[in-house]
Order: C-alpha cells, then structure tokens, then sequence
C-alpha cells in the first residue's frame, strides 16, 4: 500500500522569508501523481501543486515550487516570500497507477510571523 | 462557480441518533468521495462513489452508509452515532482520472456528537 508522510508536523516562517515543507512516500507504481494540499482555518481544502511523476522538471505555481526526487521518494514544497495568508495546514497527498484515490499525509501546520 | 457544497456547515446531533451529512457538486464528476478527518490527522477515506458504483474502504465502519440518488447528490448516513465519530466529514470529487486535476473539496462539515 502506498504510504505517505510528513516528518514535521508544525513549521514557522517569518513574513517575506522562504520555507520548504518535507513530504516522502512509498509506491510501487511507476506512473503516480503527487499534490500538495492547503487547508486554512476556514477548512476547505486547496489545491497548491502538483507533480506528474514522469515530468523530471518540477512544478512552480507562483511562489510555490516543488522539489521532485523520484528515486528518493521525496516530494518538498517550497514557499517563496510567505505572506501571513500562507498560514495555513498542508497535506501532501499521491495517486497512483490506475487508483484514482488519494492518500495523503498527516499534515504540516504552517504559521507565518509577521 | 462550479463547486462542491455540504450542508450543514455545522452539525450537532445526539449520540446514537441517526444523522445525514449532505454534499451537491455542480462540476458533473463522476467520482465523489467522502473523508473523516480528525483534529491533526490527515483525512481518511470512508468510501467513494464511481458514478453510481459504491466502493466502501475495508476499515470503514458498517455504522456508515452513503447514497447517491444522482450525479449532483451525495448523502453520508451515520446510523449510530458514537463520541467517536466526532469529526470533520469532507466530501470530495474528481474527473475519473484523479491524478490529470486532483479533488475538488467542499468546506466540510463539523460534526459533533452530545
């Protein structure tokens, strides 16, 4: 079974300074897909990223980039020049193969100080 | 917008009092999911619907039903509810190919059991 996890469960960044949250997984599979989830205190669960794993480049959404290493197993996120509306927790989360299901990590609580 | 709905945004119900969750989506997924999630941990899958086929998740109790009467539809029924259900319940939807645009998630609804 495909595993996901998020070895920091709290993290805090200063207003305008980077962070890079760390995610690893398991998996067989060699066609999967990796996200990365936000969910601020209002609950609803957002779409930031994400990664086909046959792409080698690695995906950027503004200020939010990732880093995909495939034989690894390692999936970061990296949040450039945060701002307070970052705050929020994020999940990372991977669907794989044929499985349309997604399995996600426990979470990464992110506080931005001002 | 196209988006995913639940109602009630809040739901308190008595324990061992049967409580419907429900969750509309005008996006025309064929797939729905449903999620518990409790506070800091990541969000476990219940069961999902793949059009009108009912794909329950092995650990999820039999104290949990759902009902999709229609694509648009998607109902959790708890039969009983314990203190132990208290939770938030998250529904979710995709295209069938999960990986190609990931979930798109209501806001939740957080239940609470008295």
């Amino acid at each position: 079974a495909q595993t996901v996890t998020q070895s920091q469960p709290e993290m805090s960044v200063q207003e305008a300074e980077t962070v890079t949250l760390s995610c690893t997984y398991d998996t067989s599979e060699s066609d999967y897909y990796l996200f990365w989830y936000k969910q601020p205190p209002s609950r609803q669960m957002i779409l930031v990223i994400r990664q086909e794993a046959y792409k080698q480049q690695n995906a950027t959404e503004n200020r939010f980039s990732v880093n995909f290493q495939k034989a690894a197993k390692s999936f970061s996120l990296k949040i450039s020049d945060s701002q307070l509306g970052d705050a929020a927790m994020y999940f990372c989360a991977y669907s794989g193969g044929s499985n349309y299901k997604l399995t996600f990590g426990k979470g990464t609580l992110l506080t931005v100080n001002p | 917008d196209a988006m995913v709905i639940q109602n009630p945004r809040y739901q308190v119900t008595q324990f061992g009092k049967p409580v419907t969750l429900s969750c509309s989506q005008t996006l025309n997924h064929n797939v729905m999911y449903w999620y518990q999630q409790k506070s800091s941990q990541a969000p476990k899958l219940l069961f999902h619907y793949y059009d009108k086929d009912f794909n329950n998740e092995a650990d999820t109790p039999d104290n949990f039903q759902s009902r999709r009467p229609n694509t648009s539809f998607c109902f959790l029924d708890i039969r009983s509810p314990g203190l132990g259900d208290a939770a938030m319940y998250l529904c979710a939807t995709s295209r069938e190919e999960a990986g190609v645009s990931g979930y798109t998630f209501g806001s939740g609804t957080r239940l609470t059991v008295v």
